[in-house]
């Protein structure tokens, strides 16, 4: 089992670009979930998600999208960069209902 | 909604010292409790948690923690520290919709 795999590792972006976080895992885990980790602030929930179609909003989901079409995949989108959203993104999958998640690597990312 | 706490940003111990790192936790449901270990420029990785039952937990690496209803604490302890616990380490508040909230973390460094 690869577990969660998050691609790309690093990402160097400019204002108002977008782009597509990609997060897969090999689990069949039903709850999928993407953080933020910032100095200080511990993780933040972005959006998650309990099955195919269906996603929900977590703390801080401005500026981000999400979808879940397969219970394999769950990517975020970025639809246009901004420097507060340089951050280090995490991405997690979780069975139900003990909702131990298991993360992936990251993805480091730097809006100029 | 759900929300943790932990006291201290930086606790510094001797190596083969006691070490304990401090959380509380607000939930308007009965929780689950976790706490979770990062290295640097790593992943999380679960140390313990606390989902209905025993409320003294062990986890790996030679942690456990205490689920206290009354104080709505879930304090992670270790006997004696070794240098390859310093790290950051995080507790987290789940409850019903399986939405985890972090807390902002504590970084712990071992002195020799």
């Amino acid at each position: 089992n690869a577990g969660v795999t998050q691609t790309p590792k690093f990402q160097v972006l400019k204002t108002g670009q977008s782009m597509t976080l990609q997060c897969a895992q090999d689990m069949n885990h039903e709850y999928m979930s993407w953080y933020r980790q910032d100095p200080g602030m511990g993780l933040r929930l972005i959006h998650y998600s309990v099955g195919a179609g269906i996603t929900d909003q977590g703390e801080v989901p401005n500026g981000y999208n999400v979808s879940r079409s397969t219970t394999e995949d769950f990517p975020l989108r970025l639809l246009s960069a901004a420097p507060s959203q340089t951050s280090v993104y995490f991405c997690a999958s979780a069975t139900l209902p003990s909702n131990e998640q298991f993360f992936g690597p990251g993805t480091r990312l730097t809006v100029l | 909604a759900q929300s943790v706490t932990q006291l201290g940003s930086h606790v510094s111990v001797s190596e083969g010292a006691l070490v304990l790192l401090r959380c509380n936790y607000s939930s308007s449901v009965p929780p689950y409790l976790f706490w979770y270990v990062q290295y640097p420029n790593q992943g999380l990785q679960l140390l313990l948690k606390y989902t209905t039952g025993a409320t003294l937990v062990k986890g790996i690496n030679g942690f456990e923690a205490e689920f206290k209803k009354s104080e709505t604490s879930f304090h992670l302890t270790k006997p004696s520290a070794h240098m390859s616990d310093a790290a950051e380490y995080f507790c987290a508040v789940s409850g019903y919709r399986n939405d985890m909230r972090f807390g902002a973390g504590t970084r712990l460094t071992v002195k020799p």
